[in-house]
Formats: structure tokens, sequence, C-alpha cells
């Protein structure tokens, strides 16, 4: 089965910072990895679709880039409303798995 | 545009099955692979299981003796059943398709307790 580790596990940013979040799989995954941002109480928003493209009306701040093992997600100029949960995805193989998550909170 | 509507019990004893089903409207649901996965509170998105457009299911191998998903193209649902279920069970439930452009249900809050 296909392990995917994320890091770090929380991240604290000021307004305008760029961050960058980190995924590694156990095997190779070509470009199938989604990224998630999850704000509490309300159901995970698609953000980056395989790997690297932004889904329709994410911020164009939002970018993903990677294949095979090792991907990341990149907020570039932080914004207050981008305080939320951050995961990622493999679909790759089955069973599919998720991310720790990576909980980024605003300075 | 299509659109994921899901529903069931979100009260159940130790023991018990819990049971909820996922519609697909708007069209395409034959075209996608339906999973289901969960959140405890407070905790991370864990995977439960896929079916495919064939019918064919794959599993969360530590839930795989006590799941079931089914599938029913007539109506475009999909359902969720999970045998014996404990309070390590409790959680927000949904349905998605994974692949890609994903699409996700509202989620369900499914509590165990005596």
């Amino acid at each position: 089965d296909t392990q995917v580790t994320q890091s770090p596990s929380s991240l604290s940013a000021s307004v305008g910072d760029r961050v960058t979040i980190t995924c590694q799989a156990s095997e190779h995954m070509s470009v199938y990895v989604n990224w998630y941002q999850q704000k509490p109480g309300t159901t995970p928003k698609l953000v980056i679709y395989d790997a690297s493209n932004l889904e329709t009306g994410a911020p164009s701040r939002f970018s993903g880039s990677g294949s095979g093992t090792d991907f990341s997600f990149t907020i570039t100029s932080l914004q207050p409303e981008d305080a939320a949960t951050y995961y990622c995805q493999q679909y790759a193989s089955l069973p599919f798995s998720f991310g720790q998550g990576t909980k980024l909170e605003i300075k | 545009q299509v659109h994921l509507q899901q529903w069931g019990a979100g009260l159940l004893k130790p023991s018990e099955t819990l049971s909820l089903t996922c519609a697909v409207y708007g069209g395409s649901f034959s075209d996608h692979h339906w999973s289901w996965i969960r959140q405890p509170p407070g905790k991370g998105l864990e995977w439960i299981g896929e079916i495919k457009n064939d019918g064919r299911s794959t599993y969360s191998p530590s839930l795989k003796s006590r799941v079931s998903i089914l599938r029913y193209a007539s109506t475009s649902q999909i359902t969720l059943k999970l045998r014996s279920v404990t309070a390590a069970d409790a959680a927000v439930y949904y349905c998605a398709n994974l692949r890609g452009r994903s699409l996700w249900g509202q989620g369900t809050l499914v509590t165990v307790s005596s």
C-alpha cells in the first residue's frame, strides 16, 4: 500500500508570506495527487488536481508541482482567508491514502 | 453540474450497522468511481473504500472485514454499510469521487453511543 508522508504538520506564517507543504509517497504516483483545503466544520475543498492543475475558482496564488514520489503545494502571498488545514491525497493506486494534514495558521 | 447528496442514520448504538446513501445528481454517475471517506472529530481524513463503475469494490485493509459498498445505477446511488460499530467509528462520513477533479458530498455526522 502507498504511504503518503505530509509535512509539516503545522505551520504559522504572516500575511504576504510564501508557504510550501510537501507530500512524499512510498511508491511512484505519476501525477495522481490532489490537494484539499478544509476549514473547520466544512467539507474538504479541492484546490489542486493532477498534482499541478488549479481547480476552477481556487485563488491563483495556489500552485502545485511534482511527479513520481515528491509533491509540493505552495501559497504565494498568504492571505488571512488561507487559514485552514491542507491535505494531499494520492489516487495512483488502491487503497487510496491521504496525508496527515497541515494546519496553517496566520500570525 | 454534478451534485452529491448523502443521508443516513446519525446516531447508532455499539454493535449496530451504519448505513449511508449517496445520490449523484446532474449526470455522469456511470463515468466515475465512487469512494467513501471518514473523518473522526478533530482528526484527519481516512479512506474507507471505492466502488468502480463495473461494480468492483476495494476496501481499506483496516475496515475490510466490516464494510461493504454497493452501487445502484438505476437510481445513481451508492451505499455504505459498516457492521458492528464502536465508538471508534464515530466520524463525519463523506462520499466522493477522488480521481482527478474530485466531487464531495456534504458529509454526515455519525455518533455512536449507548
